[in-house]
Formats: C-alpha cells, structure tokens, sequence
C-alpha cells in the first residue's frame, strides 16, 4: 500500500525567504503526486501536481516541486514566502485504481511567516 | 471551474442524534469522497463514491454510512452521533480517469461538534 510523509509538522520562515517543504512517499509503481493546500478554515486547492515527463513542476502561486524517484522525494519550494503563504500543506500520492482515483495524503506541514 | 459545494459549514449536534452531512459537485465528477480531518491526523478517508449507488470503505468507516442517489450528491449519515466524531469533514470529487490523473476538488468543509 502506498504512504506519504510528510516529516516536518511545523515550519517557520520569514516572508520573503525561501522554503522547502518536505515529502516522501512509498509507492511500488510510477507515482501520480499533488501538493495541496489548506487556509485556515477552507477546504484543500491544488498547488501541483506531477504525472509523468519533466521532473520540475510548476504550480500556482508561484511554488514549484521535483520529482527524485532516487529518492522517492517530491519537495515543495518556493523562492521568496509572501504572509498569504501562510496555510497547512498537503503532500498526496494518487493510486491506479480503476474503480475511484484514490489519494493518500500526508499529515500535513503546517508554515507559518513571520513578519 | 469546479464547485464542490457543503451543505454546513458549522454544525452542533447531540450525542445519539442522527445527522446528515450534504455534499454536492457541479462538475459531473464520477467520484466523490469523504474525509474527516483532525489535527495531527491529517486527512482520513472515511467512505468514496465512483459511481452512482456505488461506494466503497475507506481506512475509518466505522459509524459512518453514505448514500449517492445521484451523481452530483453525496451524503454522509451519522446513525447516531458520538463526541469521538467531533470533526472537520471534507468532502471532495475527482473526474475518473483510469490511468490514475486524478486530483481532487474540495469542498469547504463542515465543522461539526457533537455535544
């Protein structure tokens, strides 16, 4: 079965400097892996996703992800942090699963941006 | 864009009470799900949906039950509501796509407290 971990619970930065986000994820064939996120009091929106093809990804909001099937890592970045960035994020692995597209997310990373 | 829809987004019921929880997609996604989300435990899967009157067990579907009559609605019923299922529940539909590609829209989610 696959899993996602996400191992950092909490991150700090301050605005306007840079950020990763960690995510590993086990899975036994070619992974499908999205990076949502959460505001406070709101459902989940998609950041990114990577299917297949360019291992560097570009999302929304200016975030970005690689793919390292060596190390089975697909990290979140994002050059220079705004006080919006603030949020929970969710690593996820989608299955091949032909009777629903069923996601396994992390615990999530709670980031928050200091001023 | 897709709208995934939650029929509260706070609600407080009794405990033994029965409640329902309405989600409905304006996409005509062919599955839909629905999580519950407590903190430090991330997004579990409670039941999904890739078909009309067709639904399957996710990883915690114990006291819960779900009920898609129709493609765009999808219920969650709590036959008798616990204070160990105080949550926040998140609703989400995805298109079918049997290769796997398959993101997920989230609704706004429902914060419910049993009391």
């Amino acid at each position: 079965a696959q899993s996602v971990t996400q191992p950092d619970i909490h991150i700090t930065v301050s605005e306007g400097a840079s950020l990763e986000l960690r995510c590993n994820y086990s899975y036994g064939a070619t992974p499908y892996l999205f990076w949502y996120v959460q505001s406070p009091g709101q459902g989940l929106q998609l950041l990114l996703k990577y299917f297949s093809g360019d291992t560097l990804v570009q999302g929304i909001k200016g975030f970005e992800a690689e793919f390292k099937r060596s190390q089975s890592s697909f990290n979140l970045r994002k050059p220079s942090v705004h006080w919006s960035d603030a949020a929970e994020y969710f690593c996820a692995v989608g299955t091949l699963n032909t009777n629903a597209g069923k996601s396994t997310f992390g615990d999530g990373t709670t980031l928050t941006v200091k001023p | 864009d897709v709208k995934v829809t939650q029929s509260s987004r706070y609600l407080v019921k009794r405990t033994g009470e029965k409640v329902f929880l309405e989600c409905v997609q304006d996409m005509d996604h062919e599955n839909m799900f629905w999580y519950r989300q407590d903190p430090g435990l991330g997004l579990r899967l409670i039941y999904f949906s890739y078909d009309v009157k067709m639904k399957e067990k996710g990883d915690i579907p114990e006291g819960y039950s779900v009920s898609r009559e129709k493609k765009e609605r999808f219920s969650l019923i709590l036959e008798s509501a616990s204070t160990n299922q105080t949550s926040m529940y998140l609703c989400a539909s995805s298109l079918f796509m049997d290769r796997g590609w398959n993101e997920q829209f989230f609704g706004p989610g429902t914060r419910l407290t049993v009391l």
